[in-house]
């Protein structure tokens, strides 16, 4: 069964405190690894897809980071409105849908 | 930037009414989808929607549902007899490919 795992849950950073948040996956035949961003009451903001291990994306302060088993956003020198729910999800080949881990809720304070 | 709009924001009602959640999807996006977040729970996929008719739908997507492009413009989520544990985000996607999807706000439907 596809399935999606992400850790911490929760994680408290100090302004500028640099750390990663993980994504651990099974996927019958990868297409895609998504990032989004989510805000309290809002949709999940897009931020990154990767599609091979190996494969690295960065916007921002954000970089994430794939391989066949999992996944990794690193947050460099956050700030406090960088404070969110960062979701990870998978997308296998032959289907439409999305497979969401339960997130990663990020606090930055100053 | 182009978005997905969502309406209402917020739709209280009552167990076994009818309710209809409706989106704007992108202009030039050609795959629809509906997704609900029950409150502390993982986003759940329920449906895709190209060509005019659904291309997959999850074992929650039951008969209760049903989704419609009355216009060309507008993608709708028809929930028949609501429930309690229907209360959720709900949130329309769409995207040019079948993956890469832009999310809209949601719509909070609260099932009294």
């Amino acid at each position: 069964e596809d399935q999606v795992t992400q850790s911490p849950e929760a994680l408290r950073l100090q302004e500028g405190e640099s750390s990663s948040l993980n994504c651990s996956y099974t996927v019958s035949g990868l297409r895609g690894l998504f990032w989004y961003r989510q805000d309290p009451g809002k949709g999940p903001e897009f931020l990154f897809t990767l599609y091979s291990a190996g494969e690295e994306k960065e916007k921002e302060r954000l970089k994430a980071t794939l391989t066949k088993k999992e996944s990794f956003l690193h947050i460099t020198a956050p700030k406090p409105e960088d404070s969110a729910t960062y979701l990870c999800a998978v997308q296998a080949r032959n289907t439409d849908k999305l497979i969401f881990g339960t997130g990663t809720r990020l606090q930055v304070f100053p | 930037e182009p978005e997905v709009t969502q309406t209402p924001s917020h739709q209280v009602t009552q167990m076994g009414q009818e309710v209809i959640l409706r989106c704007v999807p992108i202009s030039n996006h050609l795959y629809f989808y509906w997704y609900r977040q029950i409150l502390g729970q993982k986003v759940e996929f329920l449906v895709s929607f190209y060509n005019n008719e659904i291309s997959e739908k999850s074992e929650i997507f039951d008969d209760q549902f049903s989704v419609e492009r009355p216009d060309g413009s507008n993608f709708t989520l028809k929930i028949r007899s609501t429930k309690l544990e229907d209360s959720a985000m709900y949130f329309c996607a769409s995207s040019v490919e079948n993956y890469g999807y832009t999310f809209g706000s949601g719509t909070r439907l609260t099932v009294v």
